[in-house]
Parts: structure tokens; C-alpha cells; sequence
């Protein structure tokens, strides 16, 4: 069956330290890859999408993921990460062949120490 | 450009009642997107709108949960009765290209989404 997996439910991290989000797929195929950050009370913003091409794809807000073929992944990081990037932040996974369907994974809490 | 517009923002209702949320999307967007996100958990599709035809419900309880898209822009989803299970933020999303356009960009525009409580 085709699935999204966050395997980290809460991320804490000081301010102006670097970030990596894990997200995980399983799929025959390669899929479309999304990241999205939902602050609380807002709707969901697009970081940055995958389809095909360069592995690393570079996002808004100066966040990069890199898809990865033989480990099925899509991680988000950051370099530098500030107070106002605390947020939750949802992998999604598009599955080509179907009605541009998009799966969500469970999402990680993204805290910020200053 | 206008984003996708949803009402009402908040919503409490006692279980067995019933209540209906409103969604209007980017003008032009032929595809448009329920989603149900419980406290805690990623959104779930519920259903999904090509125009104003159905490409997937399958996720949709439809012993109580209904929803329609009139002449393929505005749609409303509908909750009757209630339970307290049903208690989630309701997000309309839009995107632009349909089912089996070549090109896809893939991008979903989200509203800000309705909370629905149920006591």
C-alpha cells in the first residue's frame, strides 16, 4: 500500500543550529514530493516540491530537500534554523498514475530554543 | 489572486447535530480537495473534485458525511449527524490542472480550514 511516514513526531532544536526532517515513501514507482509547514491556526504553505531531475531541490524560506532513490526518502533541512521557523511540517506524496492524488504523512512539531 | 477562501473558521455543535462548511476556490482550479486533519495527525483526504465530478471518495463516510460541487467552483461538505469522532479541522484545497493533464505541477493551494468541535 502506498504510504507516507514521519518518523519523528517532535523535533526541538536551539536557534541557528541546522535541521534535518526524515520522510519516508513506500511506492512501486518514484512519486511526486512535497513538503508543506502548517503554523498553528494557518493553513498549509508549500516549502518546496519534488518531480523530477536534480535530487536536491532548493525551497522557500531557505529550506533544500534531497530525494533519494535507493532509501525511498525526501528529508528536509536547514542550515540555520530561526525562532519563527517553529511550525509542523507534513511530507506529502503525489502517486503518478492516479488523480494527482496527495497523501500526508503524520507531520513533526518543529520547537525552537533561543 | 485571490487564495482559497473557507467558512465558517470555527464551528461547536452537539453530537447528532448537524453542520455544513463552505469552500471557494482560486478561480480557475479544476481540481478541488477535502481533507479532514484530527488533532495530532496529518490531513486525510476525504474527497477529491475534478470540475464538478467525483475522482475519489473512497476515504468519505457517506453513511454521514456528503459533499457536492455545483457547477465545478464552489463546493460545501456536509456533516449529519455528528459524532464526537468528527471533531477536526476541515481544509479545502484547489489545484490548478485536472486529471490526465500532461504537465502537472502538482501544487495544492490550502485554505485556512474549518475547526469543528463536537461536545
Amino acid at each position: 500500500a502506498q504510504s507516507v511516514t514521519q518518523p519523528d513526531i517532535h523535533i526541538t532544536v536551539s536557534e541557528g543550529a541546522s535541521l534535518e526532517l526524515r520522510c519516508n515513501y513506500s511506492y512501486g514507482a518514484t512519486p511526486y514530493l512535497f513538503w508543506y509547514v502548517q503554523s498553528p491556526g494557518q493553513g498549509l504553505q508549500l516549502l518546496l516540491k519534488y518531480f523530477s531531475g536534480d535530487t536536491l531541490v532548493q525551497g522557500i524560506k531557505g529550506f533544500e530537500a534531497e530525494f533519494k532513490r535507493s532509501q525511498s526518502s525526501f528529508n528536509l533541512r536547514k542550515p540555520s534554523v530561526h525562532w519563527s521557523d517553529a511550525a509542523e511540517y507534513f511530507c506529502a506524496v503525489m502517486f503518478s498514475g492516479g488523480y494527482n492524488k496527495l497523501i500526508f504523512g503524520a507531520g513533526t512539531r518543529l520547537a525552537v530554543h533561543p | 489572486e485571490a487564495g482559497v477562501a473557507q467558512s465558517p473558521r470555527y464551528k461547536i455543535i452537539e453530537k447528532r447535530q448537524s453542520v455544513a462548511f463552505w469552500c471557494n476556490p482560486i478561480s480557475g482550479h479544476a481540481t478541488l480537495y477535502w481533507y479532514q486533519q484530527i488533532l495530532g495527525q496529518g490531513p486525510k483526504l476525504l474527497i477529491q473534485f475534478q470540475n464538478n465530478g467525483v475522482v475519489d471518495d473512497s476515504q468519505l463516510p457517506k453513511d454521514r458525511f456528503s459533499a457536492e460541487r455545483l457547477k465545478g467552483v464552489d463546493s460545501t461538505l456536509k456533516i449529519q449527524p455528528a459524532k464526537l469522532e468528527d471533531s477536526a479541522v476541515y481544509l479545502c484545497a484547489s489545484s490548478l490542472e485536472g486529471v490526465g493533464v500532461g504537465r502537472r505541477t502538482g501544487e495544492l493551494f490550502f485554505g485556512e480550514g474549518s475547526r469543528l468541535t463536537v461536545l
